[in-house]
């Protein structure tokens, strides 16, 4: 089975582009996660998605992020200006929540930096 | 205070000792446990869940102690391989599935 698949692995970018990054889920499954992950903070929840809704965007720092999710295979989180503090691993998440399971499956993350 | 809150480590033991990480929570209505296992670089990945009655899986122990609100994780016979930062795992059913994880303890087994 594909588990989830994050685009780009790597990027790179100036401070002031906008960066995109993508995200697609096992298939099935109907939550989808985006985290955030620096030394300094650690784990970091961003946003998720139930069947396709966002649920809780409390954790987006600031208007800079944007996420959304059109369908249910495919996610994409916006940063529109990107600044050097946004530097980090970006990991996406999916769950399926049959038999009332909760674990959350990674992708491989996108680690992102900004000069 | 952290909702979710584990050893801060690093711990750092021989090949075959057996050594205990402890996560303690603070939303009584926590319903579902988990530890995650991440490598350097790697993304986190489910190691195991943990049950009400406790659970076992090889080498690794899981237990739930919910009057006190902590979770625990046991290896036994500790490998090179077990080397890794192990991260306890929170979700809030009532929340529409929302988890919390903890800051991670880091293991180093050496030879």
């Amino acid at each position: 089975d594909a588990g989830v698949i994050q685009s780009p692995r790597h990027e790179v970018t100036e401070m002031g582009q906008e960066v995109t990054l993508r995200c697609k889920p096992i298939s099935g499954h109907n939550s989808l996660f985006w985290y955030r992950q620096t030394m300094m903070r650690g784990l970091e929840l961003l946003i998720y998605f139930n069947n396709n809704v966002p649920i809780d965007d409390s954790g987006m720092p600031e208007d800079r992020f944007s996420a959304k999710m059109p369908n249910a295979s495919f996610s994409t989180l916006k940063i529109q200006p990107s600044e050097p503090r946004d530097s980090a691993v970006y990991f996406c998440a999916s769950r399926g929540l049959t038999s009332g399971s909760y674990e959350q499956y990674f992708g491989p993350g996108t680690r992102l930096t900004v000069t | 205070r952290k909702e979710v809150e584990q050893d801060p480590g690093p711990f750092n033991v021989p090949e075959g000792a057996t050594v205990a990480f402890n996560c303690t929570y603070s939303n009584s209505a926590s319903q579902s446990f988990f530890w995650y296992r991440q490598d350097c670089r790697k993304e986190p990945k489910l190691l195991m869940s943990v049950y009400s009655s406790g659970n076992e899986d090889g080498r690794f122990t899981a237990q739930l102690n919910r009057a006190s609100q902590y979770i625990s994780l046991l290896i036994r016979d500790s490998k090179l391989s077990d080397s890794a930062t192990y991260l306890c795992v929170v979700n809030h059913n009532t929340n529409a599935g929302k988890s919390t994880f903890g800051d991670g303890t880091t293991l180093t087994v050496k030879p």
